[in-house]
């Protein structure tokens, strides 16, 4: 089961800032916050990915709480090409499987 | 360009017909992996392999195999294709401490 809890949908205004949510109180001390999004049917990209820094990348920024309980992925200036659907997911960033474990993200609808 | 490549990206195949879709990274990444994706069942994992000739099963193998003879390729396999293997499919590849990059997908109809 996926370890992150996530909105199923939000809107966002083209030009504003979006900013996604998630949830995941059981992260343990070695697991990263990783987040990518599907955009229709096409392959998953990654964004954008965090221990417990903020990051910051040209795509996104990564905010996580000083608890890393919760994170918020933030797109600076969205457009229209950024609605899709946005997984937090949370994985040791090495480890025996590396699998990842999608939940059902969020889906992004960025509006004219 | 880094990349995963699937081929094909679309194929209707009958019950029991043998079939292989290919894929192929430029990446030298060690990790690659198949998922699936169906409606309201979201993304799952089929296969991984961590490096060459080193294979095992995801959270839904039954029905499918792969191979890592070569570093760059990861086929998956489906000996006797049945209507319930109709999905999506993805591969993807990374390394240890990379993001994961994936395919454009591979979209099969089993009839």
């Amino acid at each position: 089961d996926a370890k992150t809890t996530q909105p199923p949908s939000m809107d966002c205004a083209e030009g504003r800032a979006a900013n996604l949510p998630c949830n995941h109180s059981t992260i343990s001390g070695n697991e990263y916050v990783y987040w990518y999004r599907q955009i229709h049917s096409q392959g998953p990209q990654y964004i954008i990915h965090g221990l417990k820094n903020n990051e910051t990348n040209e795509m996104a920024s990564l905010i996580i709480t000083e608890d890393r309980k919760s994170s918020t992925l933030i797109l600076p200036h969205a457009t229209l090409r950024d609605t899709a659907v946005y997984y937090c997911i949370v994985k040791e960033h090495s480890g025996n499987t590396g699998k990842l474990i999608f939940g059902q993200g969020t889906t992004l609808q960025v509006k004219p | 360009e880094a990349q995963v490549t699937q081929n094909p990206r679309y194929l209707i195949t009958v019950t029991g017909k043998k079939l292989t879709v290919t894929c192929s990274q430029n990446m030298n990444h060690e990790y690659m992996s198949w998922y699936r994706q169906d409606p309201g069942l979201g993304l799952r994992q089929i296969y991984y392999s961590m490096n060459v000739e080193v294979t095992d099963k995801g959270d839904v193998p039954e029905g499918y195999k792969v191979s890592r003879k070569e570093k760059r390729n990861f086929p998956l396999i489906l000996e006797s294709p049945s209507p319930n293997q109709t999905s999506l499919y993805f591969c993807a590849s990374s390394s240890q401490f990379s993001g994961y990059t994936f395919g454009s997908g591979t979209r099969l109809t089993v009839v």
